[in-house]
């Protein structure tokens, strides 16, 4: 079964500058998907990013991009020129390919809560 | 386009009653999944439901029960409420499509938040 682990509870991070949240996973798949999700206080989780595996260049979004380093199996989450709306929680998530009986299944990490201040 | 909806948004039961929520998927989409989240155990898969049947199934007990109409729609059904099952819910559609190359996105609506008493 894949896991996904999230090493960091919280993170904090002044407006304007720039923070990377860890995300590493286990899978023995050599196709698959990942994702970082936002949950705002509202709890209204929205995605906020997604990499293919077999994708080598790294996805972005914005002021949002990703470090995937397939054969260390980590995908870590860059925010640049925080804004106080970033201030949520951020899960990663692991998806296996389609067509595989897990498909469907999304497989999150613990999260990590991140804050922005002035 | 409209997101995916989910009614109530909060509900209050006593244990041993028995709750459906519903779930409105984007227009478009064919599958329906459901999570539970709570403190403890985080974000868990509940099942998927695609063309009205069960695609996927997590590890959860037969109480909890869904299925989806002919027009995409979901409900979720827990029976015989326990304390342990109060929790977020949320359901999540994406496109389905089942040929390569598509990552098959799931968009999540805003939850449906369980107390039970």
């Amino acid at each position: 079964a894949q896991t996904v682990t999230q090493s960091q509870p919280e993170m904090s991070v002044q407006e304007a500058e720039t923070v990377t949240l860890s995300c590493t996973y286990d899978t023995s798949e050599s196709d698959y998907y990942l994702f970082w999700y936002k949950q705002p206080p509202s709890r209204q989780m929205i995605l906020v990013i997604r990499q293919e595996a077999y994708k080598q260049q790294n996805a972005t979004e914005n002021r949002f991009s990703v470090n995937f380093q397939k054969a260390a199996k980590s995908f870590s989450l860059k925010i640049s020129d925080s804004q106080l709306g970033d201030a949520a929680m951020y899960f990663c998530a692991y998806r296996s390919p389609i067509n595989t009986g897990t498909a469907s299944k999304l497989t999150f990490g613990t999260g990590t809560r991140l804050q922005v201040t002035l | 386009k409209a997101g995916v909806t989910q009614t109530p948004r909060y509900l209050i039961k006593t244990r041993g009653q028995q709750v459906t929520l519903s779930c409105s998927p984007i227009s478009g989409h064919r599958s329906v999944s459901w999570y539970q989240q709570t403190p403890g155990q985080g974000l868990q898969f509940l099942f998927e439901y695609f063309s009205e049947t069960q695609r996927n199934k997590g590890n959860f007990p037969g109480r909890f029960s869904g299925r989806q109409f002919s027009n995409s729609r979901s409900e979720m059904n827990v029976s015989t409420l326990e304390l342990g099952d109060s929790a977020l819910y949320l359901c999540a559609s994406s496109l389905a499509i089942l040929a390569g190359g598509s990552t098959d996105t799931q968009y999540f609506g805003p939850g449906t938040r369980l107390t039970v008493l």
